[in-house]
């Protein structure tokens, strides 16, 4: 069955550390998607991928960068981890289409200290 | 820019009462509107969606109905179950960049057996 899988599922970083969120789907889908969950934020989009090679910034970019080495696989990096991105982060694959339904991976639990 | 407002932030019913989760949206063009639904420990799953004004989604007796001119699109159950507990979001589809999701705050429903 076609799957979103992120790892870790859990994380606890350092102020000032670097981190690195994987995600691998087999969709076969062009177009992948960062989104961090906050209550009362519901789910803001931060990077996506329309294939491989190519990342674009969504609505909360900042202190964020991506990484989209192949179709499968999109990873999000934060180069020097803040408390403010503390957060649940969901990775998600889909077509790319004007259905534009998303398929959400089981989310990455990150505290930073 | 687009956004989507869901009025209720949780929502707490018994066994078989009825369920709305109202849901309205501001955007140019015009975006497909989604209903995801989010087990505890899991990332958000496709619901249904509408493309069109007057459209009707479903799915596991939910419903809701795309209307342009009230800018809503409200999510509907006659008879809740214990099994609904979930947070539900609303989300339109960005019609300028095809594949991108804007979601609404999400509301936390909880059904008491």
């Amino acid at each position: 069955e076609a799957a979103v899988t992120q790892s870790p599922r859990n994380k606890v970083a350092v102020t000032g550390g670097k981190v690195t969120l994987s995600c691998n789907q087999t969709n076969n889908h062009n177009n992948m998607y960062w989104y961090r969950q906050d209550t009362g934020h519901g789910l803001r989009l931060i990077h996506y991928s329309y294939g491989a090679g190519s990342t674009e910034k969504g609505d909360i970019p900042d202190g964020y960068k991506a990484s989209r080495p192949s179709q499968e696989n999109f990873s999000l990096i934060l180069e020097l981890a803040t408390p403010s991105q503390t957060s649940v982060y969901f990775c998600a694959s889909g077509e790319g289409d004007s259905q534009n339904t998303l398929y959400f991976g089981a989310g990455t639990r990150l505290s930073v200290l | 820019g687009d956004s989507v407002t869901q009025t209720e932030g949780q929502v707490a019913l018994s066994e078989e009462d009825f369920l709305t989760i109202h849901c309205n949206y501001s955007a140019s063009g015009y975006p497909a509107l989604f209903w995801y639904v989010q087990y505890p420990g899991e990332g958000p799953q496709f619901l249904f969606r509408a493309s069109r004004d007057k459209e009707k989604g479903s799915s596991r007796g939910f419903e809701a109905t795309y209307d342009k001119g009230t800018t809503s699109f409200h999510l509907r159950k006659a008879s809740v179950q214990e099994s609904d507990s979930a947070v539900y979001y609303c989300a339109l589809g960005d019609y300028y960049n095809q594949g991108k999701l804007i979601f609404g705050q999400g509301t936390k429903l909880s059904i008491k057996p």
